[in-house]
């Protein structure tokens, strides 16, 4: 079925630990974007893709890098976690056309740093 | 800048009584509004946008130039209806990027 995939969906990790949270689609969009969730806040645009090999920072300086090797991938690494990464992830992907395609949202990875 | 305002964090209705959710926007341009949502335990999804002009789960949003504006209304709250509410925003341009307001939680009592 084609859907988007996250995960972990609960991940609790040591400061100085890196870690990799995986998001996968099998919609064939070319766009993929990280945002970042903190409770009863915004969403915050952190990384996007337009796609394969192009990658942008979003609005919201994170300390996070993603990569886009294949379409379907969209995994976002972080070197050496903190607390203040202390977040929820959610990974969306939509269609190149028409322009301003909706977002399909995945379940969301909840990051907690130790 | 763009930006999207959704005042309320919590809006508390009856069931059966109008519904209505805030948003304001300011950006330079014409951009497109949407309306997310998200269910207890479901994940965020599209609810409607405007160039669409539909009438969703009885839900309609117009979008107000003028006011810059786009706020969420249902004449007759359901229960069903409580859920977290993001308005979206997001120009036209190639390089355009979603941006979503803070949200408000909609609570619907019996």
């Amino acid at each position: 079925e084609a859907d988007i995939y996250q995960t972990p969906r609960y991940l609790v990790i040591g400061t100085g630990k890196k870690i990799t949270l995986e998001c996968s689609q099998t919609m064939g969009h070319d766009k993929m974007y990280w945002y970042q969730q903190d409770p009863g806040m915004e969403l915050h645009l952190i990384h996007y893709s337009y796609g394969v090999n192009s990658t942008e920072k979003g609005d919201l300086s994170s300390e996070s890098t993603v990569s886009r090797i294949r379409t379907e991938h969209f995994p976002l690494t972080l070197e050496s976690a903190r607390p203040s990464h202390t977040s929820q992830y959610l990974c969306a992907s939509s269609d190149s056309v028409p322009q301003n395609s909706p977002l399909h949202f995945g379940n969301g990875t909840r990051l907690t740093v130790t | 800048a763009q930006r999207v305002t959704q005042p309320e964090k919590l809006l508390s209705v009856f069931k059966g009584a109008p519904v209505e959710l805030k948003c304001n926007y300011s950006y330079s341009g014409s951009p497109e509004l949407f309306w997310y949502v998200q269910y207890s335990r479901q994940r965020l999804q599209l609810l409607l946008r405007h160039i669409s002009r539909e009438s969703i789960k009885g839900f309609t949003a117009d979008l107000n130039k003028g006011e810059t504006s786009f706020h969420l209304k249902k004449p007759f709250a359901q229960e069903e209806d409580s859920a977290m509410y993001y308005c979206a925003l997001a120009g036209y341009s190639s390089a355009s990027k979603i941006i979503f307001g803070s949200g408000t939680r909609l609570s619907i009592r019996p």
